[in-house]
């Protein structure tokens, strides 16, 4: 079983939709959680971090099942400039200075 | 404020050719720095990250070597490339104490014909 694991897509959607991301990891262990945005060609950039409890930021609500080792990122009224590739990261565990990341799941927002 | 700048930008190699890719680190002091390399169709994978100068930590064993001659200078070299060095390689910084937080550099695309 691969250590983080996503959907990799594309999701096409229309602008307004709502679209929700899954990720799944393998290590129990693991101690903190990550979406990251990378645009085409470009580096990754740390959208939001993901608890237990859930957190939201805008449009975007991210939420963690520790018992399933699951997470999700669910993006409110697509905007075209949500457009990107959403990397699952997940860190080993405490004083792990490695972070997995997923292979992406690719996003197109269509007008 | 903290920036990281990594060059060049793109980069076409000759097979068995050396590399050098350079990674600094501006607005901190004594960050950690990490290397990383995403391959086409697969996701990032770390391959050495640094907690101080002169300090390296190797992930995946290859024909990479990174060295830390500075606080916030961090260098991927290799003796001779392979077609497999080929993708986009990414510097990152992370404040000392928090292993999990991680800011990318604008990576290096790195062809090898």
């Amino acid at each position: 079983r691969k250590e983080v694991e996503q959907d990799p897509g594309p999701f096409n959607v229309p602008e307004g939709a709502t679209v929700a991301f899954n990720c799944t990891y393998s290590n129990s262990a693991s101690q903190s959680f990550f979406w990251y945005r990378q645009d085409c060609r470009k580096e990754p950039k740390l959208l939001m971090s993901v608890y237990s409890s859930g957190n939201e930021d805008g449009r975007f609500t991210a939420q963690l099942n520790r018992a399933s080792q699951y997470i999700s990122l669910l993006i409110r009224d697509s905007k075209l400039s949500d457009s990107a590739t959403y990397l699952c990261v997940v860190t080993p565990g405490a004083g792990s200075y490695q972070l997995t990341f997923g292979k992406g799941t690719k996003l197109s927002v269509i007008p | 404020s903290q920036t990281i700048h990594q060059w060049p930008a793109t980069l076409v190699q000759p097979v068995g050719s050396p590399l050098s890719l350079e990674c600094t680190v501006e607005g901190t002091s004594n960050p950690n720095l990490y290397w990383y390399r995403q391959a086409a169709g697969r996701g990032l994978q770390l391959l050495f990250y640094s907690v101080g100068i002169g300090q390296i930590s190797s992930e995946v064993p290859q024909n990479l070597s990174a060295s830390r001659p500075q606080d916030r200078q961090f260098i991927l070299s290799s003796k001779k490339l392979l077609l497999s060095d080929s993708g986009f390689y990414l510097c990152a910084w992370g404040p000392p104490l928090a292993a999990d937080t991680q800011y990318f550099g604008p990576g290096t695309r790195l062809t090898v014909l």
